[in-house]
């Protein structure tokens, strides 16, 4: 069965700490992979997304890595802002078909606290 | 460029009513799609199209409708609300890349 699993669920830094989010996938046959970010009460926004061949892509201060293998993904936020916090969603494309299925997982909620 | 838009931001309906939640979007996306999303879930495909005329079911289709005239626009039709429809709805589009840019969402409560 195709799932996304992320960890923490939930996540609370002080400003300007550094964190690292998980995902996990068992998706089959795997085109791409994508975090988001979703503010409160705001649609998710595309951050990176990274193919079978690359393992890492960085904008700004988000780096997110993959490691195809082991079908694992991070992504890193260094010198957090208040303006980080929000749910952070790992979503993996499974190719075929007329369309590619997207497959989210249910989120990190990141606090960043003054 | 206003992106995708949805309307309306809110709603609250009795159970067996019936509503339209809008979507639009100015790109000129071929692809687009309507999600929920429920408390602690990740996103669930509830309809998608590929193109104007045609439409295609999800994963959780059940209760909803949608239809395709243009390729401007996507609406997502619920008949006969029921409390499990309460949810946030989110409609996307995509052109022929991998990204898929959503709309700010519908927030509906059925009572």
């Amino acid at each position: 069965k195709n799932q996304v699993e992320q960890s923490p669920q939930s996540l609370i830094i002080l400003e300007g700490k550094n964190c690292t989010l998980q995902c996990n996938y068992t998706v089959s046959p795997f085109s791409n992979l994508r975090w988001y970010k979703q503010d409160t009460g705001r649609g998710p926004v595309s951050l990176t997304i990274m193919t079978f061949s690359e393992n890492t892509k960085s904008n700004g201060r988000y780096t997110a890595t993959l490691d195809a293998d082991t079908k694992q993904s991070s992504l890193h936020i260094t010198a957090s802002q208040l303006s980080d916090s929000a749910s952070y969603i790992c979503v993996v494309t499974s190719r075929g078909g007329a369309t590619n299925k997207l497959i989210f997982g249910t989120g990190t909620l990141l606090a960043v606290q003054p | 460029n206003a992106g995708v838009t949805q309307t309306p931001k809110f709603r609250i309906l009795k159970i067996g009513q019936s509503m339209t939640l809008q979507c639009a979007q100015d790109m000129n996306h071929n692809y687009m799609y309507w999600y929920r999303q429920d408390p602690g879930m990740g996103l669930k495909l509830i309809y998608y199209s590929v193109g104007a005329g045609i439409t295609d079911k999800g994963e959780v289709p059940n209760g909803y409708n949608v239809s395709r005239s243009t390729t401007e626009d996507f609406p997502l039709r619920l008949e006969l609300a029921a409390p499990s429809q309460t949810s946030v709805y989110f409609c996307a589009s995509r052109s022929q890349g991998y990204e898929q840019f959503f709309g700010p969402g519908t927030r509906l409560t059925v009572l």
